[in-house]
C-alpha cells in the first residue's frame, strides 16, 4: 500500500490568513487529486494534477504537484469561513493502479 | 440528478448481526468502490469493481463481501458485524476504471455494539 502523509492534521486560523496543506509520499503517483468534505457529506473533487511541476488555480486555491510526482501542496490565500472543512489528497499509480490512496486529511477551521 | 445514493444513512447493529449497505448510481459509471472513514485515518478502500461481474479487494476487505450484478448497484455486505466495523461508509463511482473524478454518496454511519 502506498502511503500519503498529510500535514498538518489540524489547522485553525483567522479569516484573511493564508495557509498551506502538504501531501507527501515516498512513492511516485501518476495523478493526484484533492477533495474537500463537509460534515455529513461525501468528499467532492477540487482538482486533479497529473504532470510533475504542474500548478493549478481555483479562485483562491492553488494546487501544485511536485516535480518528482511524490508530493503536492494546497495553498489557500485569504481564507474565508466558507473554506472550513476536511481536505483530502488522494493519489493513483504505481502498485495502486486503478485505486486511489487517500491521505489522513487536514481539518481546516477558519474563524470569522 | 440523484448521482450516488446510499442507504441506510444510519444503522445500529449488535455484534454478530448481518446487514447490507446499498449503493446505487445513475451515471452509468463502470467503476464503483466502497471506503470506510475513521477519525485520523482518511478513507480506506474496502472493495472495488471495474464493471458488472468484476470485483476486487482493496486495502481493508476482511469482514466485508461485495457483488456487482448490474452496472448501477454495488451492495456491501457485513456477514457478522464486529465493533471494529463501527465507521462511516462511503460508496463512490467513477466513469472509468483508471481513476478519474470519484463521485461519493452521502455516507452511511454504522455503529456496532
Amino acid at each position: 500500500t502506498q502511503l500519503l502523509e498529510q500535514s498538518p492534521q489540524f489547522l485553525s486560523i483567522q479569516e484573511g490568513e493564508n495557509l498551506t496543506v502538504y501531501c507527501n509520499s515516498s512513492s511516485v503517483f501518476s495523478s493526484l487529486q484533492w477533495y474537500r468534505q463537509e460534515p455529513g457529506e461525501g468528499p467532492v473533487l477540487l482538482v486533479t494534477v497529473v504532470t510533475g511541476g504542474e500548478v493549478k488555480k481555483l479562485k483562491r486555491l492553488t494546487f501544485q504537484f511536485g516535480d518528482a510526482r511524490k508530493d503536492s501542496s494546497l495553498h489557500i490565500t485569504a481564507a474565508q469561513p466558507g473554506d472550513t472543512g476536511l481536505y483530502l489528497c488522494a493519489g493513483e499509480g504505481g502498485t495502486s493502479y486503478g485505486k486511489l490512496t487517500f491521505g489522513q486529511g487536514t481539518i481546516l477551521t477558519v474563524h470569522p | 440528478n440523484a448521482g450516488v445514493t446510499q442507504t441506510p444513512k444510519f444503522q445500529v447493529l449488535k455484534t454478530g448481526q448481518s446487514m447490507t449497505l446499498q449503493c446505487a448510481q445513475d451515471m452509468n459509471h463502470e467503476y464503483m468502490s466502497w471506503y470506510r472513514q475513521d477519525p485520523g485515518m482518511g478513507l480506506r478502500l474496502i472493495h472495488y469493481s471495474v464493471g458488472a461481474g468484476i470485483t476486487d479487494q482493496g486495502e481493508v476487505p476482511n469482514g466485508y463481501n461485495v457483488s456487482r450484478s448490474t452496472t448501477e448497484d454495488f451492495p456491501l455486505r457485513l456477514l457478522s458485524a464486529a465493533p471494529s466495523q463501527t465507521s462511516v461508509y462511503f460508496c463512490a463511482s467513477s466513469y472509468s476504471s483508471s481513476t478519474g473524478e470519484l463521485f461519493f454518496g452521502e455516507g452511511s454511519r454504522l455503529t456496532v455494539l
